[in-house]
């Protein structure tokens, strides 16, 4: 059972432009999620994450929203730098799970010049 | 601070041979994790450890074995290697438990195992 899912093995942005980078989830205990970022042959970066007491969390191009009645989130990066081309995991965790990160199976964003 | 660290980056072993990886966390990380990526797949969770003592453990066969030192390194060993071990082993730190903001995983840049 996937507990968390990223239904977009992979989004083609322009430059620029706004990317989302979409997840949802289906374990109500979920209370923490994150972002990593990955470039081939290397680990996963840490980018961004939310409490599941917050609605939304900036970091400078990097936003994530969490709708927790819908069980989705979602990352916005804007502009769109080709730079971000990237394979993206979202993460969650819960306290009933000794707080395990269940990750997604990532989407791969390609970014247009 | 340093990174986590992982060593050796690259591995050529031969079918039924065994291999250990060495992961050394960041400095103050009590807890490691290991993950398998192969081509095309997201992350797979092997197992964590936290003070020497596994914490959650993965779907994999017991030829994938690990354990933590008292210095919070970690080692995985994969007995009687098989062609589908061949991925990306990756290792991640992380602070000691403390609620939800402990989560926060930092990732080595991973061994490359390949098995001929």
């Amino acid at each position: 059972d996937q507990q968390v899912k990223q239904n977009s093995p992979s989004l083609s942005v322009q430059e620029g432009r706004i990317s989302i980078l979409n997840c949802d989830y289906t374990n109500s205990m979920f209370d923490y999620f994150l972002w990593y970022k990955k470039y081939p042959a290397e680990g996963p970066t840490f980018l961004i994450s939310i409490s599941s007491i917050k609605d939304k969390n900036e970091d400078g191009r990097f936003t994530v929203f969490l709708n927790k009645s819908a069980k989705h989130l979602s990352l916005h990066i804007v502009p769109s730098q080709p730079g971000d081309s990237a394979v993206y995991f979202c993460a969650a965790s819960a306290r009933d799970s000794n707080y395990q990160l269940i990750w997604g199976a990532g989407t791969k964003l390609i970014i247009k010049p | 601070k340093a990174g986590v660290t992982q060593t050796p980056r690259y591995l050529i072993k031969t079918r039924g041979q065994q291999v250990t990886l060495s992961c050394s966390p960041i400095s103050g990380h009590r807890s490691v994790s290991w993950y398998q990526q192969t081509p095309g797949q997201g992350l797979q969770f092997l197992f964590e450890y936290f003070s020497e003592t596994q914490r959650n453990k993965g779907n994999f066969p017991g030829r994938f074995s690990g354990r933590q030192f008292s210095n919070s390194r970690s080692e995985m060993n994969v007995s009687t290697l098989e062609l589908g071990d061949s991925a990306l082993y990756l290792c991640a730190s992380s602070f000691p438990r403390g609620g939800p903001f402990s989560v926060t995983q930092y990732f080595g840049p991973g061994t490359r195992l390949t098995v001929l």
